[in-house]
């Protein structure tokens, strides 16, 4: 079974530090890396893709994608006691054509 | 317009009753899918629609019916269901690049 694995945290950081959010992924065939943000009781909220080796960056968050390791990561600058929410990290199954979703990490940013 | 619409928000419904859950985009994608998202728990594929076909069913019950009228539409009948069956639904819809577009959800409570 493929699978996304996240540490379901909660992970603490204070306001202004460098967040990083880290995922492991089972099937060497996915290409494809998603990060959600989703706040209680609101549905989730793309924030990044990724299909490269390497590292992608976006305002204050960055993706970066190890595929010899299978990790997927995200790390996010100068957090902000706004960033609080859970992330979810997701694979795409490719023939299936649907989203793996892992167990989600939720961040706390201490103001 | 990049948005999935999804009626109603909340949804109360005791165990004989029957009723759906609507779910409309106009972004032109292809494929549409069904999430089921219990408390602190991540979403859980249902069913997926690729050109208005069920391509995938992950073996749902048969209190939950799916239908897809046209490319924009995606319809989930709901019947008999079981107080275990309360959850937050999602509905997104996916173009060719893979991410998940979600929308805001339905809050199902069955009594």
């Amino acid at each position: 079974q493929k699978e996304v694995e996240q540490n379901s945290g909660p992970l603490s950081v204070p306001e202004g530090a460098i967040a990083s959010l880290n995922c492991t992924y089972s099937d060497r065939g996915s290409q494809s890396f998603f990060w959600y943000r989703q706040y209680s009781g609101k549905s989730p909220e793309l924030i990044m893709f990724i299909y490269s080796n390497g590292d992608k960056e976006d305002g204050r968050f960055t993706a970066q994608l190890n595929k010899a390791s299978q990790y997927v990561s995200l790390l996010i600058r100068d957090s902000q006691p706004s960033d609080s929410a859970t992330y979810l990290c997701a694979g795409l199954d490719t023939g299936r054509r649907a989203l793996t979703f892992g167990s989600g990490t939720r961040l706390q940013v201490q103001p | 317009d990049t948005e999935v619409t999804q009626t109603p928000k909340h949804l109360v419904m005791g165990m004989t009753n029957k009723k759906s859950l609507k779910c409309e985009q106009h972004m032109g994608h292809r494929a549409m899918y069904w999430y089921k998202q219990k408390a602190k728990k991540p979403p859980e594929l249902m069913f997926v629609y690729s050109y208005e076909k069920l391509s995938i069913n992950e073996s749902v019950p048969s209190r939950f019916s799916p239908e897809c009228p046209n490319s924009s539409l995606l319809n989930l009948h709901l019947h008999a269901l079981q107080p275990e069956d309360s959850a937050l639904y999602l509905c997104a819809s996916m173009p060719g690049t893979g991410e998940l577009f979600f929308g805001e959800g339905s809050r199902l409570t069955v009594l």
